[in-house]
């Protein structure tokens, strides 16, 4: 299985509404990131996860806020949004704890923020 | 700091034309390089890469020298397909103790049959 799965693939929210972003992978990969990607551009590192711990944060606002249950589970938790907001939101996994030699991305949630 | 700079698109081509898509680099000591590929609705996916100088890196019909002396990384093929329109971003990891990957801005490729 070398996939990361990500749920929900499209999501549409208003700005008071709570909501979370889940990926999940089985590959044994201890290192898990969150990534936005406004269209046709390069994505943009938010958090990283290595062996469970939050490792890297990119000065991403409070209003987003993640989670690693366990090492194959990442959620990104979502609470009082901005229209520029509005994204996809990519999860990825590899298999060093800093490893990026070579990342698995999920097919991404498309968000929406009215 | 470290950057990856790409041509800039759309390119569009036709079908079994040669593609170059140009990518150079700047950082400090040895990094490596990579290129992703984006089809559209998708995330993305390593499309190759290359670790140290002179390596080539190849997939699908793709590939890419890493050139020192020229800090460049193009990718290539010889015959594009309407199956590669996608967006290609080039990526550049630096050997310091942060690894985080470098971006180009991507380059939209459409390919007309």
């Amino acid at each position: 299985d070398t996939e990361v799965t990500q749920t929900p693939k499209h999501l549409v929210m208003g700005m008071t509404n709570k909501k979370s972003l889940k990926c999940e992978q089985h590959m044994g990969h201890r290192a898990m990131y969150w990534y936005k990607q406004k269209a046709k551009k390069p994505p943009e590192l938010m958090f990283v996860y290595s062996y469970e711990k939050l490792s890297i944060n990119e000065s991403v606002p409070s209003r987003f806020s993640p989670e690693c249950p366990n090492s194959s589970l990442l959620n990104l938790h979502l609470h009082a949004l901005q229209p520029e907001d509005s994204a996809l939101y990519l999860c990825a996994s590899a298999q060093e704890g800093w490893g990026y030699e070579k990342l698995f991305f999920g097919s991404g949630t498309q968000l929406s923020v009215l | 700091g470290d950057s990856v700079t790409q041509m800039e698109g759309p390119v569009t081509l036709s079908e079994e034309a040669f593609l170059t898509i140009n990518c150079t680099y700047t950082a400090t000591g040895y990094p490596s390089l990579f290129w992703y590929v984006q089809y559209p609705g998708e995330g993305l996916q390593l499309l190759l890469k290359a670790t140290k100088a002179d390596d080539k890196g190849s997939n699908k019909g793709f590939e890419a020298t890493y050139r020192k002396e020229t800090t460049s990384f193009h990718l290539e093929k010889g015959s594009v397909q309407v199956s590669d329109s996608a967006v290609y971003f080039c990526a550049l990891l630096g050997a310091g103790n942060n690894r985080k990957l470098i971006w180009g801005l991507g380059t939209s490729l459409a390919v007309n049959p």
